[in-house]
């Protein structure tokens, strides 16, 4: 099984400040690893897939890097409705996996 | 639009048995799988297993491999988990998910173990 460490666990930052977490696989995975937002009481949604793309609608200041075990989620000038917990997730082996959650706090 | 929505809120005893439902509309139901996503309670997402309804090719992750059952009625574009006998540490919310990358989520079903 693929396990997928997030850092850091939680993150306590100012508006406008530039975010990055880090998600380091166990494995190489390609670029088969996603990034997920999930704010209270919601249903986590996609952000980024494979590891760079991004998704229709999210806002720009959202970037992914990496491929092979390091990946990055980077928030450019951090706002506050950002203020969430962030997961990885892989799709290159069964079973699939996640990252144990990044919160972000907005001071 | 796609979308996945998910069965109500159950309240169960221990040892009662259990099927949550996940219907998709907005998309082909053959052409994509569905997953299903547990999170416990302050914790953070489980992938538990998922199915591509075209032919039914189920994988589980061995966490719940033998704990729960996938399965998909393609007719009614409707994915189910089930269990044979609840435990109170099944009590979570299960998400149903799209495709690999989980580009949609549903709702969430609620589920509550408790004698």
């Amino acid at each position: 099984e693929i396990v997928l460490t997030q850092s850091p666990d939680f993150q306590s930052v100012t508006p406008k400040e530039k975010v990055t977490i880090t998600c380091r696989a166990s494995q190489n995975i390609d670029t088969m690893l996603h990034w997920f937002q999930q704010k209270p009481d919601q249903s986590p949604k996609l952000f980024i897939k494979y590891a760079s793309q991004s998704i229709s609608g999210v806002p720009s200041r959202f970037s992914g890097n990496g491929s092979g075990t390091d990946f990055t989620l980077t928030i450019n000038s951090l706002e506050a409705e950002d203020a969430a917990v962030y997961y990885c997730h892989q799709s290159n082996d069964f079973p699939y996996t996640f990252g144990q959650g990044t919160k972000l706090e907005i001071k | 639009e796609v979308q996945l929505v998910q069965s109500g809120a159950e309240v169960k005893k221990p040892g009662e048995s259990l099927k949550i439902s996940c219907k998709g509309s907005g998309y082909s139901f053959t052409s994509y799988w569905v997953g299903w996503v547990r999170q416990m309670p302050g914790k953070g997402l489980e992938w538990m297993g998922i199915i591509y309804p075209g032919d039914s090719d189920t994988r589980y992750s061995p966490s719940f491999q033998g704990q729960v059952t996938i399965s998909a009625d393609k007719s009614i574009s409707t994915a189910y988990l089930q269990w044979s006998s609840l435990r109170a540490s099944d009590s979570a919310m299960y998400y149903c998910v799209r495709n690999l990358n989980l580009d949609y989520w549903g709702q969430g079903t609620l589920v509550t173990v408790s004698s």
